[in-house]
């Protein structure tokens, strides 16, 4: 099946600083969405972004399906986003069952 | 907001026993996925509904495990003979047809 994954695994930031995150997935897939992964568990949707380049904010998001990554921005960091990151891309079809990568665990420290 | 949501949040339950979960999607859409996130990794997909009907089911859902959406609105996800290898967060999401998938807060099961 297919792989997905996420580097860095760990990061740790000072408040303020900007990061990169990526998502390197081995086969064509029909979409790919970024979420942060909460204290609590609860998924947070970031971007869903099958292709192209999207901004929300301090976040911004890139995925280039032709070479088969995508890449999260977070800029001037903040101790509230500190979390686990996952992309995750949409295969299977008609199912369109999300694929989860490994995870990027963030720490902003104040 | 008329999130996903689910309930309960939290369940504890000791070996052997039966446990349901519930899942309330977004009002419009017409899919609704669940998934298992144990410690330390990603979630991982279960089973997907359009509609009432149930169109695929994971290796990982064994047949102690049976989903039901009876009228396309909630869904219902029952464990019978609990072990604790059941032991994870279950998740439900939904979404229109191809779309982005919005998650529920989660029910975290402790099998005792």
């Amino acid at each position: 099946g297919i792989q997905v994954e996420q580097s860095p695994p760990d990061l740790i930031l000072q408040e303020g600083a900007n990061s990169t995150l990526r998502c390197n997935f081995s086969d064509s897939v029909n979409n790919l969405q970024w979420f942060h992964q909460n204290p609590w568990g609860q998924l947070i949707n970031l971007f869903y972004i099958p292709s192209g380049t999207k901004q929300n904010g301090r976040l911004s998001a890139t995925t280039v399906a032709t070479e088969r990554y995508s890449l999260l921005y977070i800029s001037s960091s903040q101790t509230t986003d500190s979390g686990v990151y996952f992309c995750a891309v949409g295969v299977g079809g008609a199912t369109n069952k999300l694929i989860f990568g490994t995870g990027t665990l963030l720490a902003v420290q104040p | 907001d008329t999130g996903v949501s689910q309930n309960p949040r939290h369940k504890i339950t000791k070996r052997g026993q039966n446990v349901t979960f519930r899942c309330d999607p977004i009002s419009e859409h017409n899919r609704l996925y669940w998934y298992r996130q144990t410690l330390g990794q990603g979630p991982e997909f279960l089973t997907y509904f359009q509609n009432e009907a149930q169109l695929e089911k994971s290796r990982l859902l064994s047949d102690r495990f049976s989903a039901e959406r009876p009228k396309g609105s909630f869904s219902t996800l029952e464990i019978q003979r609990t072990e604790q290898g059941d032991s994870a967060m279950y998740l439900c999401a939904s979404s229109l047809l191809h779309g982005e998938q919005f998650f529920g807060p989660g029910t975290r099961l402790t099998v005792l």
